[in-house]
């Protein structure tokens, strides 16, 4: 069975404070690890696919990167509109399109 | 990216009513996804319905308590039925528009049942 753990559930940052947020996953023949945004009350707003190992993706102040068993959110010089759930899923290669999902990380970036 | 629209985006039912979630896309898809966000928790797939033929339920889930339509590439329905306050949650839809693998999500049906 697919599994995705997030860690920390729970992110507290000073304005401009640097972190990482650690997805890691088990799944057979992974497709694709995505990474959403969620706000208060909305939808998960996309923000990077990631395929294989090695790769990454840079938007404004985040960059994800993929290892073999884990992938990694990094948020850098962060501003309040970055206080927001950060989450990951994963798409395995047996299971069509659908996502299996991980706990998430709330991120609070206070000024 | 896509736009995927949901009605209603929230409402307040009586326990034992079904509410019926619509959700529109804004091009043809083959596949349409439907989660439950229970309080504090993260998405749990539903089910996968596509057009043409019975959805896909998850383990955990039945079509008696969520059925489901897809009438067309754009458009499809869950309904929750016999609703208890163990169905109060946010249910998303979510397709994918064929950019890719990414799968896009509606701003979801928050539900709260009394």
């Amino acid at each position: 069975e697919d599994q995705v753990t997030q860690s920390p559930e729970a992110l507290r940052l000073q304005e401009g404070e640097s972190s990482s947020l650690n997805c890691s996953y088990t799944v057979s023949g992974l497709r694709g690890l995505f990474w959403y945004r969620q706000d208060p009350g909305k939808g998960p707003e996309f923000l990077f696919t990631l395929y294989s190992a090695g790769e990454e993706k840079e938007k404004e102040r985040l960059k994800a990167t993929l290892t073999k068993k884990e992938s990694f959110l990094h948020i850098t010089a962060p501003k309040p509109e970055d206080s927001a759930t950060y989450l990951c899923a994963v798409q395995a290669g047996a299971a069509g399109n659908k996502l299996t999902f991980g706990g998430g990380t709330r991120v609070l970036v206070k000024p | 990216s896509a736009v995927i629209s949901q009605k209603p985006s929230r409402d307040i039912c009586q326990r034992g009513t079904s509410l019926t979630i619509q959700c529109q896309v804004d091009s043809q898809v083959t596949m349409m996804f439907w989660y439950r966000q229970q309080p504090g928790q993260s998405l749990t797939l539903i089910a996968t319905a596509n057009q043409g033929s019975e959805a896909t339920y998850e383990s955990g889930f039945v079509i008696d308590k969520f059925p489901i339509s897809r009438p067309n590439l754009t458009f499809s329905t869950l309904t929750v039925s016999n609703m208890s306050p163990e169905d109060s949650s946010i249910y998303l839809c979510s397709a994918n528009p064929g950019q890719g693998d990414t799968i896009y999500f509606g701003e979801g049906s928050w539900l709260t049942v009394v």
